[in-house]
């Protein structure tokens, strides 16, 4: 099975701030990889799919990257309603694996 | 969108169902997933469900003590988990899944984007 890691586990930035968050598959998984936000208390919420398309509604300050095993999301600037644990998922095959989440929080 | 039913409290060695009820597209043209998360833990992903085929894809984690079935005269979904354990204290969530009939996808359509609201799951004796 692929797996999925994300770094950092945690960070802590300033408001306005570009944050950037990492995700790695073991295997090659070409574009097929998601984004989520996730509050606690909340839904989880797609921002991302196919590595760096936005999905409708999601404000433009975030953005993915990559293609093959690594993958980037960007948070052009750190507003405070984005406090929240952001997890990439691959969807390449049958098993659509979530990494184990990056935990972003407001210096 | 997606509703699902209310928290369940259960012994361990029981069985609990949750259900998830789908409205405002059509039902058979999309599968199920679904995802739980333990408190403090992250997002793990359950198995899925075709809407039209009723085809199923259980991570292996949960292979033989995991059911998903779907009823589509009512347009909802179950998933019935069994041997309950105290770590399968969790908020269950079914997601809308872009496999309608097999359990890959050929293009990377929008992946998991309705979600339901969560089930609260506890297991206690």
């Amino acid at each position: 099975d692929i797996q999925m890691t994300q770094s950092p586990s945690s960070l802590s930035a300033s408001v306005g701030d570009r944050v950037t968050i990492t995700c790695r598959a073991s295997q090659g998984i070409s574009n097929y990889l998601a984004w989520y936000q996730k509050k606690p208390g909340k839904v989880p919420e797609l921002l991302i799919y196919a590595a760096s398309t936005l999905q409708s509604g999601v404000p433009s300050r975030f953005s993915g990257s990559g293609s093959g095993t690594d993958f980037t999301l960007t948070i052009s600037s750190l507003q405070p309603e984005d406090v929240a644990t952001y997890y990439c998922q691959k969807y390449n095959s049958a098993s659509f694996t979530f990494g184990p989440g990056t935990k972003v929080d407001i210096k | 969108h997606l509703v699902q039913s209310g928290a369940e409290v259960k012994k361990p060695g029981a069985s609990v169902r949750v259900s998830c009820k789908a409205s405002g597209y059509t039902f058979t043209s999309y599968g199920i997933s679904w995802v739980r998360q333990a408190p403090g833990q992250g997002l793990e992903w359950m198995g899925w469900i075709s809407g039209y085929t009723r085809n199923t894809h259980y991570a292996q984690n949960f292979q033989g003590r995991v059911t998903m079935t779907t009823d589509t005269s009512t347009n909802t979904a179950y998933m019935e988990l069994r041997s309950l354990r105290s770590d399968d204290t969790a908020v269950y969530y079914c997601a809308r899944d872009p496999r309608m009939l097999d359990d890959f996808l050929t293009v990377p359509t929008p992946a998991f984007d309705i979600w339901g609201q969560g089930t609260m799951v506890i297991v206690s004796s």
